[in-house]
């Protein structure tokens, strides 16, 4: 048990629909990080949140953005779905002091 | 960037067994972390080890930081311990972008 919750747990979208997937932090962790990962893979590092602001990003295009509100909790949206966006999506959160990063259960993502 | 190589990317073990998985990473690290993905998808943090041993149970780990490798050793599998094991290193520019790299991961079969 991480502390970390991911929601929904499954989703199914079809091409060019948008989705937003939320997470919830553990207790006193200000930094969010999402991640990508296909079949088969490792995970792949989407963007990070420290502090409502987005300080960090991997090789993925504007139509993944993301949100950090107040209590931490944050939001993945992505627009224009694609089918190569089907995988599962991790969200990792760790306190400012450490850089330890703790994982949701994730939420997997089918697009049709 | 930063590569991460695990070996070996299968492992079938019999119930008892011991058994060592191998991470290199091409470039100086500020976090090394080991994690089980279980069939579900939970990522669960086995150590946080960016030099040094450390001992946890049946589980240890050790990261030679001059020579960029860390070892995951697992002594008297159990059924279990199947699933993913993961490798993941932050690089050392990254500041306070916690973002880690991954390797691809050794998938283990712990067969009764």
């Amino acid at each position: 048990e991480t502390g970390v919750t991911q929601s929904p747990t499954h989703l199914i979208k079809t091409r060019g629909q948008q989705v937003t997937l939320r997470c919830s932090s553990q207790s006193g962790h200000n930094t969010v990080s999402w991640y990508q990962q296909a079949l088969g893979q490792g995970p792949q590092f989407i963007f990070q949140y420290y502090r409502e602001e987005e300080n960090g990003r991997g090789n993925f295009p504007p139509r993944f953005s993301g949100l950090q509100f107040p209590n931490y909790s944050s939001e993945l949206n992505v627009n224009a779905l694609e089918l190569d966006d089907s995988a599962l999506y991790l969200c990792a959160s760790s306190p400012g002091t450490s850089t330890i990063q703790y994982f949701g259960a994730g939420t997997r993502l089918s697009v049709l | 960037g930063i590569q991460v190589e695990q070996s070996p990317p299968d492992l079938i073990l019999q119930e008892g067994a011991n058994s060592t998985l191998r991470c290199n990473f091409s470039d100086s690290v500020n976090n090394l972390q080991w994690f089980h993905q279980n069939p579900w998808g939970q990522l669960i943090n086995l150590f946080y080890i960016p030099s040094g041993t450390k001992q946890n149970g049946r589980l240890s780990a050790t990261t030679v930081a001059t020579e960029r490798y860390s070892l995951l050793y697992i002594s008297s599998s159990q059924t279990t311990d199947s699933g993913v094991y993961f490798c993941a290193v932050g690089p050392p520019d990254a500041g306070n972008n916690r973002k880690l790299i991954w390797g691809l991961g050794t998938s283990l079969a712990v067969n009764p």
